[in-house]
């Protein structure tokens, strides 16, 4: 089946620091990735939809110059948080449309310090 | 624009006892629709889906859900809970490809399981 592999898993940054999280279709092309975030004890907020090639499209309240998202290649998205704060801190997940639904990656748990 | 509403943040049932989360739906069109389970500081696992023709669905670990359109529901059921069952149950609506087929979620169902 269709995987998605979401890489860092966890990251500590300090804050005023920037992180990147990737999520790469292994065995699919991921024309569009959705970009979500959780907070504890709370639903996934959808934060972006990227398509391949073209600016991600965001979801209102969301800030595009903080959460930086690049889907250059049909195998690989990106999620920059740049100048991040203690109030980023959040687990971010990618979802990948596929025929069959949608696929997730395994989530990145983000801890500003 | 679509929305989920999950009632009861919050079931707790006894093992070998019937599982009922509920979840209902708003969509302007033919609504595709999900189940997923979460595990503490993982991904979404995909439950089952409903997108178009039986409108009772069966899906892993013995879950099933039946789609309603008269009453707008989507409740997930397994007969008898297991202590594994234990998680978090998020029921998910989209569009099909309409407005980017966008993946909107409730706000999540935490089961909990008595021995």
């Amino acid at each position: 089946g269709a995987v998605v592999s979401q890489h860092p898993s966890w990251v500590i940054c300090k804050s005023g620091t920037s992180v990147k999280i990737e999520c790469r279709s292994l065995d699919f092309q991921a024309t569009t990735m959705f970009w979500y975030r959780q907070f504890p004890k709370q639903s996934l907020m959808l934060m972006a939809t990227s398509n391949e090639g073209s600016k991600a499209t965001y979801e209102q309240g969301v800030e595009k110059d903080k959460f930086l998202i690049n889907h250059a290649s049909l195998t690989l998205s990106t999620l920059t948080v740049t100048s991040a704060h203690p109030e980023d801190s959040s687990f971010y997940i990618c979802s990948a449309r596929t025929d069959g639904g949608y696929t997730f990656g395994s989530g990145t748990r983000l801890t500003v310090v | 624009a679509q929305s989920v509403t999950q009632l009861g943040s919050h079931v707790s049932v006894s093992e070998g006892a019937l599982v009922l989360l509920r979840c209902n739906y708003s969509s302007s069109v033919p609504p595709y629709l999900f189940w997923y389970v979460q595990y503490p500081n993982q991904g979404l696992q995909l439950l089952l889906k409903y997108t178009t023709g039986a409108t009772l669905v069966k899906g892993i670990n013995g879950f099933e859900a039946e789609f309603k359109k008269s009453e707008t529901s989507f409740h997930l059921t397994k007969p008898s809970a297991h202590m594994s069952d234990a998680a978090e149950y998020f029921c998910a609506v989209s569009d099909g490809n309409n407005q980017g087929g966008k993946l909107i979620f409730g706000q999540g169902t935490e089961l909990s399981v008595k021995p």
